[in-house]
């Protein structure tokens, strides 16, 4: 079974623009979950989807944006992006959501995005 | 507030010796409770979780974590490590809600 896959795995923007990071889960999996992991703050939770809903979300401003298509793919969007946007976004997929408890999160390779 | 402290960023063992990576979460984090391990340019890979079953969990690559209540605590060790364990690991609780990491530790194994 094919692992989370994550596109693109690097970008380069500058600040002010906006960017779109893509995820497709582990087939069969409907929870996909974001997070930024960057030297200072670490891994962070931006928000998790289940069955295209936001189930969850992270303390993060408004201009981080996601949202999951009908076969679990998911997006996630940063506008007016600014240099501490700088980070390693990685998506997680599961087979349930997260908002029910425990279950085992698989990570893509992540998206390397840095921001001039 | 919910957190997850990993003691130390950055532990150095030599080969063949014990490895110990401690972490500690708070009383509020349900218990359960992940080691997550990071290769360079790589997403995580999950080592073990506790899922309130045994308290002594075994993991892949000969890693084990022991989960302590009245500690708190779900450190990491392996008898022996090897080279191929160098590495940064993560502990990490779960909730409802999403997952809460510890700041990492990265581990060098000197031959």
């Amino acid at each position: 079974k094919a692992g989370v896959t994550q596109t693109p795995r690097y970008l380069i923007k500058t600040r002010g623009q906006q960017v779109t990071l893509s995820c497709s889960p582990i087939s069969g999996h409907r929870s996909v979950s974001w997070y930024q992991q960057t030297p200072g703050q670490g891994l962070q939770f931006l928000f998790e989807y289940f069955s295209e809903t936001q189930r969850n979300k992270g303390n993060f401003p408004g201009r981080f944006s996601g949202r999951q298509f009908s076969n679990s793919r998911s997006e996630m969007n940063v506008s007016t992006l600014e240099l501490g946007d700088s980070a390693l976004y990685l998506c997680a997929s599961s087979l349930i959501s997260l908002h029910f408890g425990y279950n085992e999160q698989f990570f893509g390779p992540g998206t390397r995005l840095t921001v001039l | 507030a919910q957190s997850v402290t990993q003691l130390g960023s950055h532990v150095s063992v030599s080969e063949g010796a014990l490895v110990l990576l401690r972490c500690n979460y708070s009383s509020s984090v349900p218990p359960y409770l992940f080691w997550y391990v990071q290769y360079p340019n790589q997403g995580l890979q999950l080592l073990l979780k506790y899922t309130s079953a045994a308290t002594l969990v075994k993991g892949i690559n000969g890693f084990e974590a022991e989960f302590k209540k009245s500690e708190t605590s779900f450190h990491l060790t392996k008898p022996s490590a090897h080279m191929s364990d160098a590495a940064e690991y993560f502990c990490a609780g779960g909730s409802q809600g999403n997952l809460i990491f510890g700041k990492g530790t990265k581990l060098s194994v000197k031959p």
